[in-house]
């Protein structure tokens, strides 16, 4: 069965960082892509940032881009996303997702970890 | 970045409808859509990729068609299970979008 499991979210003040972590298990971790996306409360899905299975292809949304680094280490079975100069907007339910490339919809999802930034 | 307009934002339905929701994408996507299920407090579910393919697991009351930039989803004999928020997603072009989401509740 696959499985997905975030965990590392919490309150945070604005400007500081967070890292988040993803394990996944009951598939082969190294021959997936990974995604993050988050949602806010009460709103709608936005895709963050996307890995490929072997960390050659790295993109981001426009709205993280230069703050949040996605990494993964397949040894671990293990996807990251540091977030640093966190900002009042970046509060949202933080979700991985598997996909199979880089042109592939998000086929299993983990559920989910909060990230609150606020003073 | 392509931008998915998904209507109606919300809807509502009795058992036994058929329901349709539509995503307009801002240029073409070939057929790069696919449709996802939200519960309350559970994680968003894959139901259809690639315009029409059913997710394994997926029961057939649920298709979609569309090509170029309009797409729908439907839901036929609609069941008091499939209350939730339905998003549409893109995944032709980076950066990946979600339609705004719809709402199905039923009355």
């Amino acid at each position: 069965e696959v499985q997905l499991v975030e965990s590392g979210g919490g309150l945070v003040q604005p400007g500081r960082s967070l890292k988040l972590s993803c394990v996944a298990s009951g598939f082969t971790f190294s021959n997936y892509g990974m995604n993050w996306i988050r949602q806010a409360p009460g709103k709608g899905l936005e895709w963050v940032a996307y890995i490929s299975s072997g960390s050659s292809y790295i993109y981001y949304a426009e709205t993280v881009k230069g703050r949040f680094t996605i990494s993964r280490d397949n040894a671990k079975n293990t996807l990251y996303l540091q977030m640093t100069s966190l900002r009042s907007e970046d509060t949202a339910l933080y979700y991985c997702a598997r996909s199979y490339g880089y042109k592939s919809d998000f086929d299993y999802w983990g559920q989910g970890v909060m990230v609150t930034v606020s003073s | 970045d392509i931008q998915m307009t998904q209507s109606p934002p919300s809807l509502s339905a009795s058992l036994g409808d058929k329901v349709t929701i539509t995503c307009q994408a801002s240029q073409n996507i070939n057929k790069y859509i696919a449709w996802y299920q939200q519960k309350p407090g559970k994680a968003p579910r894959l139901l259809i990729r690639y315009t029409s393919t059913l997710e394994s697991g997926t029961p057939s009351r649920f298709s979609g068609s569309g090509s170029g930039r309009d797409y729908s989803f439907s839901i036929s004999n609609v069941e008091s299970e499939d209350i939730a928020s339905y998003y549409c997603l893109q995944y032709v072009n980076l950066p990946f979008t979600f339609g705004s989401g719809t709402k199905l509740e039923i009355k």
